[in-house]
């Protein structure tokens, strides 16, 4: 069964600072994997996705994501976090190998960005 | 509309009574997704839609809760006989078929039971 992990709760960065929200997860093969971003009292915004390529993948807002396999890891980064970057952050990882599979997300990590 | 939508924004029910709970996925979105959001925590998957295939309702806490989607269009929620622990958001996502697509989410219900 896939799963995901997010092993840190809360992530504290000071502004101007670079940032890594670390998600790692575990599938039978190879992974799509997702970022979410949630501002307070909002829904889920997508920021980025590996299907498959570079294992470097770039999104929204600055943020960009590596993949890393042999780690099985999917750790989100920003060289330079804004305060407007405070908010809670979802990983979330689906299995190719098992279609109708829903997308099965991590616990969350929320991040402050302080001035 | 060019997003999903999810109606009410906000219910406040007394414990016992019904709700429904309404979400219009993205046009052309086969796909359709209900998670649960308690405070501070993370999601809790609920029930899956694919298409006309038989819906995932493995995530479904009780027998009072059920969903319906009308063919690739709107979906409820349902929750009967509601419990104070049901109180939190109520978020619906939806995507494309196939599993590669990314999922757009809604704003979310946000449920109180009194």
């Amino acid at each position: 069964a896939q799963s995901v992990a997010q092993p840190e709760d809360q992530v504290n960065v000071a502004e101007g600072n670079p940032l890594t929200v670390k998600c790692t997860y575990s599938v039978s093969g190879n992974p799509y994997l997702f970022w979410y971003v949630q501002y307070p009292n909002r829904g889920l915004q997508f920021l980025l996705k590996y299907i498959t390529g570079d294992n470097l993948v770039k999104g929204s807002y600055g943020f960009e994501a590596e993949f890393n396999k042999s780690q099985t890891s999917f750790h989100l980064k920003k060289p330079s976090a804004l305060v407007s970057d405070s908010a809670l952050y979802f990983c979330a990882v689906r299995d190719p190998m098992n279609y109708g599979q829903n997308f099965v997300f991590g616990p969350g990590t929320r991040l402050s960005v302080l001035p | 509309g060019a997003g999903v939508s999810q109606s009410p924004s906000n219910k406040v029910t007394e414990k016992g009574k019904d709700v429904e709970l309404r979400c219009d996925p993205i046009s052309g979105h086969t796909a359709l997704y209900w998670y649960r959001q308690r405070l501070g925590q993370g999601l809790e998957f609920l029930i899956y839609f694919q298409g006309n295939s038989a819906p995932d309702k493995s995530g479904l806490p009780s027998d009072r809760f059920s969903a319906e989607r009308t063919g690739e269009s709107v979906s409820t929620l349902t929750i009967q006989r509601t419990q104070q622990e049901d109180s939190a958001v109520y978020l619906c996502a939806s995507s494309l078929q196939l599993t590669r697509e990314t999922q757009y989410f809604g704003p979310g219900t946000r449920l109180l039971v009194l």
